[in-house]
């Protein structure tokens, strides 16, 4: 059964930082992968769509790589700014298509 | 604007009275999907559907019905409603099942 993790859970970073996020998937049988980010109390944007058969995608100052056979993706965000704040998903969509299976998130805090 | 709404955005209701939350897309999209957010556990899929008259199991369908007659619908219905469905309910829309996916604003439901 696929499991979709991020690490970390939650990180603060002053304003101006460029930053990381971690997801990982156990199942490489994918066909794509989003990033979502999630304001307090309201719905889900997505940031990027990756196909299992791309390597990376940006979006402004935003950055996502996918390496499907270690299971890794990774959300660069460049020079953070307060308005980035938010909590930041990732999820994994099967061969099959319609199925998503998302991680717990990683809650961003940018500092002034 | 394109959007996906839901209604209604708060309920609170009592053990066992049948209820429906509303989807509705207004981008032509094939898919629709559900999903249900609690703490802890992050964001679980309910139903989707890839295209009318086509629905399909998510991760967590038990205690939840769904339908989809026409393209831009595709309400959740909640035949006997238990204190465990208590949660942030959303809707979401892609052009297919391959494709970035839209969300609603969300339904906050209590189940008392």
């Amino acid at each position: 059964k696929q499991e979709v993790t991020q690490i970390p859970a939650a990180l603060s970073v002053p304003e101006g930082e460029n930053l990381v996020l971690n997801c990982s998937f156990t199942d490489s049988a994918i066909y794509n992968l989003q990033w979502f980010r999630q304001d307090p109390g309201k719905g889900l944007t997505s940031l990027l769509l990756i196909q299992s058969s791309q390597r990376e995608q940006t979006s402004g100052r935003l950055n996502a790589s996918l390496d499907k056979s270690s299971g890794r993706s990774t959300l660069y965000i460049a020079a953070s700014q307060p308005g980035d704040s938010a909590t930041y998903l990732c999820a994994v969509e099967d061969n099959q298509g319609g199925k998503l299976i998302f991680g717990q998130g990683t809650e961003l805090s940018v500092k002034p | 604007e394109a959007q996906v709404t839901q209604n209604p955005r708060y309920l609170i209701t009592v053990t066992g009275k049948k209820l429906t939350v509303t989807c509705s897309q207004n981008m032509n999209h094939e898919y629709m999907s559900w999903y249900r957010q609690d703490p802890g556990l992050g964001l679980r899929q309910i139903y989707y559907s890839m295209n009318v008259e086509v629905t399909d199991k998510g991760d967590v369908p038990e205690g939840y019905k769904v339908s989809r007659k026409e393209k831009r619908n595709f309400p959740l219905i909640l035949e006997s409603p238990s204190p465990n469905q208590t949660s942030l309910y959303f809707c979401a829309s892609s052009n297919t099942g391959y494709n970035e996916q839209f969300f609603g604003p969300g339904t906050r439901l209590t189940v008392l």
